[in-house]
C-alpha cells in the first residue's frame, strides 16, 4: 500500500472543474516537490504538473497544482471528455528514499 | 523526437530471471535520470528504481535485493534485471526519462513491457 492517499474517484460533466486530494507526509509531500501524472489505459502516462504547481509546455491551464502542508491538490476546469483517465500524484520520500505515487484517482465525466 | 523504448517482458514462472531493457533515442541516457514504473493487473502505478547520471540507484523496498538497474552508455540503454520474480511482480513496465527542465519529472514514457510470472 502505497505511503501516499489519493481520493479514489472524482466526477463531473462537461465544463465543470473538479478537484482531488493527495496526502501524505512530512517525509515526502511535505518537504518535497510534488508531480502529477495523467494515465489513460494502455498508453504511457504523462507529465501534467511539475514542481507542485507548474505545467510543462503544452499542458493546458485548465491543470493547476498546489499544496498546503502535507496534502496536494490537483484541479482540473473546464473538464472534458478526454480528461476522463487515471490521475497519480508522485513525490520523492525521504525515508524510503525512493519515489512514491499515490494511489491514483479515477476522474469520469458525466 | 525523445523516446525509450521497453522490451523484454515475457511469461516466467516463479523464481526465474528476466531483463528488461529500456532504449533511449533523442537523448543520452548518460546525462538523464532513467526510471521503471510498474502496473500491476487492476493496480495503480509504482515506483521501481532509478539511476541517475552518476550512477547512483535506488530501489523500491519491494524489489530491492532481486532487482538492479544498470546502464550501457555506448548503447544509450538502461535495463531493469529481475531476479528471484514473483508472482506479484506481474505487471506493465514502463521506463522513463526525468528531465532537469521540469524540476526532473518525467517526460518521456515508452509504451511498457509485460512481465507475468505465473506457474
Amino acid at each position: 500500500q502505497s505511503v501516499v492517499t489519493q481520493s479514489p474517484s472524482a466526477s463531473g460533466t462537461p465544463g465543470q472543474r473538479v478537484t482531488m486530494s493527495c496526502s501524505g507526509s512530512t517525509s515526502n509531500v511535505g518537504s518535497n516537490d510534488v508531480y502529477w501524472y495523467q494515465h489513460l489505459p494502455g498508453t504511457a502516462p504523462k507529465l501534467l504538473i511539475y514542481k507542485t504547481d507548474q505545467r510543462p509546455s503544452g499542458v493546458p491551464d485548465r491543470f493547476s497544482g498546489s499544496k498546503s502542508g502535507t496534502s496536494a491538490s490537483l484541479a482540473i476546469s473546464g473538464l472534458r471528455s478526454e480528461d476522463e483517465a487515471a490521475y497519480y500524484c508522485a513525490v520523492w520520500d525521504d525515508s524510503l528514499t525512493g519515489y512514491v505515487f499515490g494511489t491514483g484517482t479515477e476522474v469520469s465525466v458525466l | 523526437e525523445v523516446q525509450v523504448v521497453e522490451s523484454g517482458g515475457g511469461l516466467v514462472q516463479p523464481g526465474a530471471s528476466l531483463r528488461l531493457s529500456c532504449e533511449a533515442s533523442g537523448f543520452s541516457v548518460t546525462r538523464s535520470y532513467i526510471t521503471w514504473v510498474r502496473q500491476a493487473p487492476g493496480k495503480g502505478l509504482e515506483w521501481v528504481s532509478i539511476i541517475y547520471t552518476g550512477g547512483t540507484t535506488y530501489y523500491a523496498d519491494a524489489v530491492r535485493g532481486r532487482f538492479t538497474i544498470s546502464r550501457d552508455n555506448s548503447k544509450d540503454t538502461v535495463y531493469l534485471q529481475m531476479n528471484s520474480l514473483r508472482v506479484e511482480d506481474t505487471a506493465v513496465y514502463y521506463c522513463a526519462r526525468l528531465i532537469e527542465t521540469y524540476s526532473y519529472g518525467m517526460d518521456a514514457w515508452g509504451q511498457g513491457t509485460s512481465v507475468i510470472v505465473s506457474s
